[in-house]
């Protein structure tokens, strides 16, 4: 199975400052097709999942333009360019290159 | 408006059984490949199952091969995930999620409890 390892695991920001979360894939998510299979995802407390950022860059619908998603192979950034209030939560990283689709163990966000 | 409505959790005994339906409205459900991902009180997340547009291919994490089938009814918007042989560890809020490219979808979830 491939093993995602996100970095940090806790991430105390303050309001208005940027956050980025790491990563990494025990192999490489690119697919035989080209694509390199990678979402991020956000959980808000009390809530379900929500896809943030599909295919490594690509913003989901609704997603607000503070968000945004990096890299290649083994290695890929999730950043946000100013935190708000409503960013709290854990996030997650997900690759679905082969079965079973795994998740990174997650980064709780929160307000310092 | 999108909705996935999971059904079915509950207490089980180990070596018990249970049945979780979801059902969806609002999208493509017959277009899109459906999964189970679980979640474990405080914990992360975990893949269970997953079943491409009309069931001809299913996918299972090797923890629960042999004990949880997914299964789907395309004519009800409807996905099903029969768990026999239920363990301790397969205690988790199971989510319904949906994949309709661009979208993916999730259900608020059920909770499974696995206790004696």
């Amino acid at each position: 199975d491939i093993v995602m390892t996100q970095s940090p695991l806790s991430l105390p920001v303050t309001l208005g400052q940027p956050a980025s979360i790491s990563c990494r894939s025990s192999q490489s998510l690119v697919y035989s097709d080209g694509r390199t299979c990678l979402h991020w995802f956000q959980q808000r407390p009390g809530q379900s999942p929500r896809r943030l950022i599909n295919d490594v860059s690509n913003r989901d619908s609704g997603v607000p333009d503070r968000f945004s998603g990096s890299g290649s192979g083994t290695d890929f950034t999730l950043k946000i360019s100013s935190v708000e209030a409503e960013d709290v939560g854990i996030y997650y990283c997900m690759q679905y290159t082969s079965w079973p689709h795994t998740f990174g163990q997650g980064t709780k966000l929160e307000i310092k | 408006e999108v909705q996935l409505v999971e059904s079915g959790g509950g207490l089980a005994q180990p070596g018990g059984s249970l049945r979780l339906s979801c059902a969806a409205s609002g999208f493509s459900f017959s277009g899109s490949w459906m999964s189970w991902v679980r979640q474990t009180p405080g914990e992360g997340l975990e893949w269970v199952a997953h079943m491409n547009y009309d069931g001809s291919e299913k996918y299972y994490v090797g923890s629960v091969k042999g004990r949880l089938t997914i299964s789907r009814d395309n004519a009800q918007n409807a996905l099903y995930l029969q768990m026999n042989s239920l363990r301790i560890d397969d205690t988790a809020v199971y989510f319904c999620v949906a994949w309709s490219p661009p979208h993916s979808h999730w259900g608020r979830g059920t909770l499974v409890t696995v206790s004696s």
